[in-house]
């Protein structure tokens, strides 16, 4: 299995709150990603570094933000949380040659339920 | 803008047989890569099959295999001697050469049949 890893899993929160949602890989990839991901519906990139201090926005627009202060961690916060960003966040990381080999790497996803 | 297709929502098989899953994709590059992932119920997505626009012969990796119809846009999965862990939901998905984005499909769910 990939050594990338979402915590957490589950979050159920009221709207308002402020939510971080994290995401660490040992695999020492450059760059990651967050998507997200709606039932029956493709995946959507909403953020991507690709190295420290490197953070872009996505193709689909989100009220989230991002920071790349270590290679490994790339924590996704959502500062006043509302029901519209309910959702599967999914984090991904590749090497510099990712594309060579095709392979993104996937975490298992958090799951936020805003209500 | 790319675009990928997968117009099959749901599809089922029988354990042991073969079913293929359908894509179609939208670009204007010459320089490209198709790749096929699995995502298991609440387990990680993982990669299948990959197929460089360039080459013409067809990716193969055990009982899954493709095939890529570049005039046509084509790029299908089989999945031969269908296992009950192969049940799971199937993304098509897209990246120009040089790109570091994918563009996946809204996705097949796949149920094996004991």
């Amino acid at each position: 299995e990939a050594d990338i890893y979402q915590t957490p899993r589950y979050l159920v929160i009221g709207t308002g709150k402020k939510i971080t949602l994290e995401c660490s890989q040992t695999m020492g990839h450059d760059k990651m990603y967050w998507y997200q991901q709606d039932p029956g519906m493709e995946l959507h990139l909403i953020h991507y570094s690709y190295g420290v201090n490197s953070t872009e926005k996505g193709d689909l627009s989100s009220e989230s933000t991002v920071s790349r202060i270590r290679t490994e961690h790339f924590p996704l916060t959502l500062e006043s949380a509302r029901p519209s960003h309910t959702s599967q966040y999914l984090c991904a990381s590749s090497a510099i040659a990712g594309w060579e080999t095709g392979e993104l790497f996937f975490g298992e996803g958090s799951r936020l339920t805003v209500l | 803008a790319q675009t990928v297709t997968q117009s099959q929502p749901e599809m089922s098989v029988q354990e042991a047989e073969t079913v293929t899953l359908s894509c179609t994709y939208d670009t204007s590059e010459s320089d490209y890569y198709l790749f096929w992932y699995k995502q298991p119920p609440s387990r990680q997505m993982i990669l299948v099959i990959r197929q460089e626009a360039y080459k013409q012969q067809n990716a193969t990796e055990n009982r899954f295999s493709v095939n890529f119809q570049k005039a046509a846009k084509s790029f299908s999965l089989k999945i031969s001697d269908s296992q009950l862990g192969d049940a799971a939901m199937y993304f098509c998905a897209y990246t120009g050469a040089g790109s570091y984005q994918l563009t996946f499909g809204k996705g097949t769910k796949l149920s094996v049949i004991p």
